[in-house]
């Protein structure tokens, strides 16, 4: 079957360094996406991991383990307008060239003062 | 250069009403999919849609249709409204070639649909 885990919920303080874990079993894996959704909006692109490793942007960094099935999502110097739903999601590529996005349900991180 | 556009941002509607939902990709994009996100909840993939025709299909009844137009736009029809139709309605677009493979995917700014 094809499984996307991450925690439910997380909460940090303003400043601190957060991270997002999140653990896949899909078929066809083609890459993995993070995003972030506020409330009542769509969710917006945040990073995109296709080979092992780590891609650093700023505040946000995404690491993969394609072995592992793992990734996460690191989030330094927390500010309160981070607070918001954090979405993984998993590229799965079929042969006739089609793909879908996988998604996990999704953590919802809270950044306390 | 415009994003992805849906259209309406909300709707309302009855059970067992009709509904159409309308994408526009961005531009130079060809390939639409549709994805239903309840409250609580990731994203589900509904389908994918190429050439006009659907390639890929999730687990969605019958009851969920789509179409695209030669200029790659898109609607998703819905049918016989129930109330856990009520759901935030995304669409992505891409371009099918192979760089495609690693494109990022970009979604438009929904349409939240509520059944009554």
């Amino acid at each position: 079957g094809q499984n996307i885990d991450q925690p439910t919920e997380m909460t940090a303080t303003e400043g601190a360094i957060v991270q997002i874990n999140c653990t896949y079993q899909t078929s066809g894996f083609n890459g993995l996406f993070w995003y972030q959704q506020h409330a009542g909006e769509a969710p917006t692109f945040l990073s995109y991991n296709v080979l092992d490793g780590l891609e650093e942007k700023g505040r946000f960094s995404s690491f993969l383990s394609r072995s592992k099935g793992y990734s996460y999502l690191l989030l330094k110097e927390l500010q309160m307008k981070d607070s918001a739903s954090y979405l993984c999601a998993v590229r799965s590529w079929r042969m006739d060239s089609s793909y879908k996005l996988i998604f996990g349900s999704g953590t919802r991180l809270l950044v306390r003062p | 250069d415009a994003g992805v556009t849906q259209s309406p941002t909300h709707l309302i509607k009855t059970r067992g009403q009709q509904v159409t939902l309308r994408c526009s990709p961005k531009s130079g994009h060809d390939t639409v999919s549709w994805y239903q996100q309840a409250l609580g909840q990731g994203p589900q993939f509904i389908f994918q849609y190429y050439e006009e025709e659907e390639r890929q299909r999730g687990n969605f009844p019958d009851r969920f249709s789509g179409h695209q137009f030669p200029n790659y736009s898109s609607e998703l029809n819905v049918n016989a409204l129930l109330l856990g139709d009520s759901a935030l309605y995304l669409c992505a677009s891409s371009h099918q070639a192979r760089e495609a493979a690693r494109e990022k995917l970009f979604f438009g700014s929904g349409t939240q649909l509520s059944v009554l």
